[in-house]
């Protein structure tokens, strides 16, 4: 059973333009969504988190949507960059377990 | 700080041997986790420790898995006898409280077992 899925396994972008990584769920029963951020060879990274009684969440370039009507939440990153290339985690907190959605590999090309 | 430190970062062993993975989490963090990613599961939970106290261990695989927390500083995640289907990428990860909003991951364990 997904409880978390990102159904997009890979995303190209070019330098400059806007990134928006998706990611869906099924269980409603959340504290919070978090954004995780890695690189090849290091562990994934925090970059942003939304509350489950928020429906917006901006950080800099990064901003975190939350639909719970459609059960959805996605990721913009805007301008992309270069450095932005990874891959790019939802997960799912409820206590303290967090379940991870199956990540996107977002390029973006200059 | 250090951060999360996980050792060995690569382990190549055989079929059956004993495997040890170890970590030190973030110093003043009272929860530590241990992931496992492979490509057809991705990332998955496999135990969480809170004050040095297993909590959840539900997604621990099968009895070859094991794991201690014998004090704040240091975890252990030891496989007995290893397989190949356990080849992973093994996390270690640690939060400052109980209910942290977020958890600091180590580099990983790439391990493989040949």
């Amino acid at each position: 059973d997904q409880q978390v899925k990102q159904n997009s396994p890979s995303l190209s972008v070019q330098e400059g333009r806007i990134s928006i990584l998706n990611c869906d769920y099924t269980n409603s029963m959340f504290d919070y969504f978090l954004w995780y951020k890695k690189y090849p060879a290091e562990g994934p990274t925090f970059l942003i988190s939304i509350s489950s009684i928020k429906d917006k969440n901006e950080d800099g370039r990064f901003t975190v949507f939350l639909n719970k009507s459609a059960k959805h939440l996605s990721l913009h990153i805007v301008p992309s960059q270069p450095g932005d290339s990874a891959v790019y985690f939802c997960a799912r907190r409820a206590g303290n377990m967090l379940t991870f959605g199956g990540g996107t590999r977002l390029m973006v090309k200059p | 700080d250090a951060g999360v430190i996980q050792s060995p970062r690569h382990e190549v062993t055989e079929m059956g041997q004993e495997v040890t993975l170890r970590c030190k989490p973030i110093s003043g963090h009272n929860s530590l986790f241990w992931y496992r990613q492979t490509m057809m599961r991705g990332l998955e939970l496999l135990i969480y420790f809170n004050n040095n106290v297993p909590i959840d261990d539900s997604g621990m695989p099968e009895d070859r898995f094991s794991a201690k927390m014998p004090n704040a500083s240091f975890s252990t995640l030891k496989i007995q006898p290893s397989e190949p289907r356990d080849s992973a990428v093994y996390f270690c990860a640690s939060s400052p409280h109980r209910v942290a909003e977020t958890q600091y991951f180590g580099p990983g364990t790439r391990l493989l077992v040949l």
